[in-house]
């Protein structure tokens, strides 16, 4: 079955350091989402990417699409206090009614 | 608009017992779906409904089980409790599921204990 899997599991960081998440997925995907969830909290959205090769950023994060969709990342310029949390990423295949499957996530923590 | 909202909170329950949990997803959304998340094993995905219909299932064992109402609001039920079923669960809605592209919302979720 298909497998979405996510490394590093655990990234402790320098404030102001970059940050990068990969997630790798077993099958061709037809989109992938990264959700983000602080502690003690539950995963919110980030971004959704569908294009092959596609590139989209959000201030200081940016999101890429491998070109056979089959890998994404998401890097962190310059972290803050405020991007401690855990960065999920899911993708689903290209299936009429195929589910969303979660990489395991990383964690991200930083020292002031 | 109202976010999703799960219910309860928090369950504390024995082995052996069984347990109904609640969600309500965003007004208009049909689509509700379920994930566990426990520490060792990230969030697995246990099924989703859509218009009262489940499009797509996990691989939990049959004690897992769900139903979507006609309003969109959703129950997963877990018989015979383990130890193992022991974690948070996550409901999440999206405006249309299954094929479509879209964001999830995620509930607060339901922190489960069995002891």
């Amino acid at each position: 079955g298909q497998q979405v899997m996510q490394i590093p599991q655990y990234q402790h960081v320098q404030e102001g350091e970059d940050f990068t998440t990969y997630c790798n997925s077993s099958t061709t995907l037809s989109n992938i989402q990264w959700y983000k969830q602080r502690p003690g909290g539950h995963p919110v959205f980030l971004i959704q990417l569908v294009k092959s090769g596609e590139v989209k950023k959000q201030k200081r994060l940016t999101f890429q699409f491998g070109e056979a969709k089959k890998n994404s990342s998401l890097h962190i310029t310059a972290t803050q206090t405020t991007d401690v949390g855990t960065y999920f990423c899911a993708g689903k295949e290209y299936s009429s009614a195929s589910k969303i499957i979660f990489g395991s996530g990383t964690r991200l923590s930083i020292r002031p | 608009k109202a976010g999703v909202t799960q219910t309860p909170r928090y369950l504390i329950k024995t082995r052996g017992q069984q347990v109904t949990l609640s969600c309500s997803p965003i007004s208009g959304h049909r689509s509700v779906s379920w994930y566990q998340q426990t520490p060792g094993q990230g969030l697995q995905f246990l099924f989703e409904y859509f218009s009262e219909t489940q499009r797509n299932k996990g691989n939990f064992p049959g004690r897992f089980s769900g139903r979507q109402f006609s309003n969109s609001r959703s129950e997963m039920n877990v018989s015979t409790l383990e130890l193992g079923d022991s974690a948070l669960y996550l409901c999440a809605s999206q405006s249309a599921g299954g094929s479509d592209l879209g964001e999830q919302f995620f509930g607060p979720g339901t922190r489960l204990t069995v002891l």
